[in-house]
């Protein structure tokens, strides 16, 4: 059974760069039909997508964040890493990473990977001096 | 602002059907399909609908969604009172090159 973990500090002051891993159990983040993304909920607020990438391919950025983003994989810890530099306080949110599988429109015949089936808990990041 | 428009809030009785409405535009919704959550207070979201009507294993089949055009929308029938959540729409946007998503529905049951 796949398993994702969040993990990073709570607390990040203005102007720095918030460092959050994601951990996977159980599967491989090199193997099988799968994207992995970073997603965040600011508190009361809705969700927002930051980034995502497919082992031994390409990584793609939302445009509203992409000069402040970077996402890498370790595959020898079966980890992977969002950096967020020059953070404010409308960065504060929950921190989400999360697998997605293709998800088919049959009217259309298009398909993306954006079906986010397996989330991790979320971690609480607070951006205050 | 969220790209995808759902109505904040949604309200019903045990039993009952009800439906909750996601409304985007051709580079969303338009020309992807559609994926619907669940999410409890303290909980990460959890994939209810994908693929416009598809769900994974355990979702109970009294969740249904549809499409037409660019909009959406979620059917729960025979409501209980567990299904009391927040609910939120989703699609890949070409325009953002990942996906969007609605601001979320809160549904009561009364």
């Amino acid at each position: 059974q796949v398993q994702l973990q969040e993990s990073g500090p709570g607390l990040v002051k203005p102007s720095e760069t918030l460092s959050l891993i994601c951990s996977v159990s159980g599967g491989s983040i090199s193997r099988g039909d799968y994207f992995w993304n970073w997603i965040r909920q600011s508190p009361g607020k809705g969700l927002e997508w930051i980034a995502n990438f497919y082992h031994s391919g390409s990584t793609h950025y939302n445009p509203s964040l992409k000069s402040r983003v970077t996402m890498s994989e370790d595959t020898s810890k079966n980890q992977f890493t969002l950096n967020l530099s020059s953070v404010t306080a409308a960065d504060t949110a929950v921190y989400y990473c999360a697998r997605s599988a293709p998800s088919y429109d049959h009217e259309t015949l298009n398909y993306a990977y954006d079906a986010l089936d397996l989330w991790g808990q979320g971690t609480m990041v607070i951006v205050s001096s | 602002q969220s790209v995808l428009t759902q109505p904040p809030s949604a309200s019903a009785t045990p039993g009952q059907r009800v439906t909750i409405s996601c409304s985007g535009s051709s580079s969303n919704i338009g020309s992807y399909a559609v994926n619907w959550y669940q999410q409890f207070p303290g909980s990460a979201p959890k994939l209810l609908i994908y693929g416009q009507n598809q769900r994974p294993s355990g979702v109970p089949d009294r969740f249904s969604g549809s499409k037409s055009g660019t909009s959406a929308s979620l059917a729960i029938s025979g409501l209980q009172s567990e299904d009391e959540a927040d609910y939120f729409c989703a699609s890949w946007d070409d325009s953002l090159s990942g996906p969007v998503f609605g601001g979320g529905t809160k549904l009561t049951v009364l």
